[in-house]
């Protein structure tokens, strides 16, 4: 069976620092990966997906990037946090062409 | 733009009641509806879809209703259970440049009460 994993689970981070977030699938090939931040008490927005290696497309202009080094290994990243960053940060798989979405745990990410 | 609207934002039932959840979206060419229980501190879980070739599906307390037409889809819970308190978010799939992307509600926080 397939399972995604988020690391780390929670993260408190000073403003200006930088980030990186990883997620993983494991049980399945080629999968589309996608990045989605929650803000308290509100809804998904995504941010990036990728439908293959080194495939990344942005959803919102923002200080976050993201990078698909391996098949199943999905990567945000941020040169410098600001305050409004703050969130809970998911990433989800589908199988290729298939339309559903899975979640992985989520990162909790505070910035201070 | 593409639009998901949900109703209600919160849910109060008594246990054994039932519960519904209505949402509405804007884009005519979406084909994909899943519903999605969020528990507190974790990631979305999905529970139940539906695509636009059936007007309805049920898997066991749970089912959901599709209105192409009205462009409306709704859950439904029978016989709710303290367990089924949490945060429900509708979607919607939309068609964008060959790829698959959601537009999610703003979700529905349902307490059960026992």
């Amino acid at each position: 069976s397939q399972t995604i994993h988020q690391w780390p689970a929670t993260l408190v981070q000073p403003v200006g620092s930088p980030l990186s977030l990883e997620c993983t699938v494991e049980g399945t090939s080629n999968p589309n990966l996608y990045w989605y931040r929650q803000a308290a008490g509100r809804g998904l927005q995504l941010l990036f997906y990728s439908v293959g290696i080194g495939q990344i497309s942005s959803e919102v202009p923002q200080n976050l990037s993201a990078s698909r080094p391996q098949d199943r290994q999905f990567i945000l990243s941020s040169k410098k946090l600001l305050l409004s960053d703050s969130g809970f940060y998911l990433c989800a798989w589908s199988p290729g062409q298939d339309l559903t979405q899975y979640f992985g745990p989520g990162t909790r990410l505070l910035v201070l | 733009g593409e639009n998901v609207e949900q109703h209600p934002s919160t849910l109060s039932v008594q246990e054994g009641d039932s519960a519904v959840i209505k949402c509405t979206y804007s884009d005519s060419a979406s084909n994909y509806f899943p519903w999605y229980k969020q528990e507190l501190g974790k990631g979305p879980q999905l529970i139940i879809d539906i695509r636009s070739n059936v007007g309805e599906k049920k898997d066991q307390r749970i089912a959901v209703t599709l209105n192409k037409t009205a462009k409306h889809f709704s859950l439904h819970i029978t016989e709710t259970q303290p367990e089924d308190s949490a945060v429900y978010f509708c979607a919607a799939w939309v068609p964008t440049s060959g790829t698959y992307k959601y537009i999610f509600g703003t979700g529905t926080r349902l307490k059960v009460l026992a």
